[in-house]
């Protein structure tokens, strides 16, 4: 079982469209978690940082559920620059290290 | 966040040779760096942790002989592909240890084509 899990997509929505991506994680010991966007040959830019409480950043709206293991993901009124791989990112300490891994990524294309 | 550079950002070269990658952190002092590897439609997968004064850590499954890390000084970290092959092309990607507890800050990544 891989130790972020994510639907791969690809998810083609139209322009205006609200999205969300699901994801799961297998270490109960992951300690922080974020969303990632990989626009295609180019390295991952950090979206935004995730947490139980939940939280907003404009159209963008993550959440944490640690009892299920799960993250989410929601874009409200896609844009074209949307246009994305989306990868859930978790945050394990291993020793004095913290290392980052990634799901495989969700693809998405906004349509006009 | 800290600004990392990566050079050179694209390379092909022949079967057998070796290619040297440099990750630089510009406005940071890195101690710690990750170097990725990303195949066309996967997920980046971490090769191995450089640790500035010491020896790299290396993942599972990476061999240490053939993917060569020296990170000499707080902003530079080189990994070197030694005897390349077409299965070693990829796109390979470094990062820093952010200041903050939950960032890491990539560099631009390198793509290699082994002929």
């Amino acid at each position: 079982r891989k130790e972020v899990e994510q639907d791969p997509g690809p998810f083609n929505v139209p322009e205006g469209a609200t999205v969300a991506f699901n994801c799961t994680y297998s270490n109960s010991a992951s300690q922080s978690f974020f969303w990632y966007r990989q626009d295609c040959r180019k390295e991952p830019k950090l979206l935004m940082s995730v947490y139980s409480s939940g939280n907003e950043d404009g159209r963008f709206t993550a959440q944490l559920n640690r009892a299920s293991q799960y993250i989410s993901l929601l874009i409200r009124d896609s844009k074209l620059s949307d246009s994305a791989t989306y990868l859930c990112v978790v945050n394990i300490r291993r020793g004095s290290a913290r290392q980052l891994t990634f799901g495989s990524g969700t693809q998405l294309t906004v349509l006009p | 966040g800290a600004v990392v550079s990566q050079h050179p950002s694209r390379v092909i070269c022949k079967s057998g040779t070796s290619v040297k990658i440099e990750c630089r952190s510009l406005d940071f002092q890195a101690t710690t760096m990750f170097w990725y590897r990303q195949f066309p439609k996967q997920s980046l997968m971490l090769m191995a942790t450089s640790n500035e004064g010491s020896k790299a850590t290396y993942e599972q499954g990476v061999e240490k002989d053939k993917f060569l890390i020296n990170h000499a000084s707080l902003t530079l970290s080189t990994l070197t592909v030694t005897s390349a092959h077409p299965e070693d092309s990829s796109f390979y990607i470094c990062s820093t240890d952010g200041s903050s507890y939950n960032e890491q800050f990539f560099g631009p990544g390198t793509r290699l084509t082994v002929l």
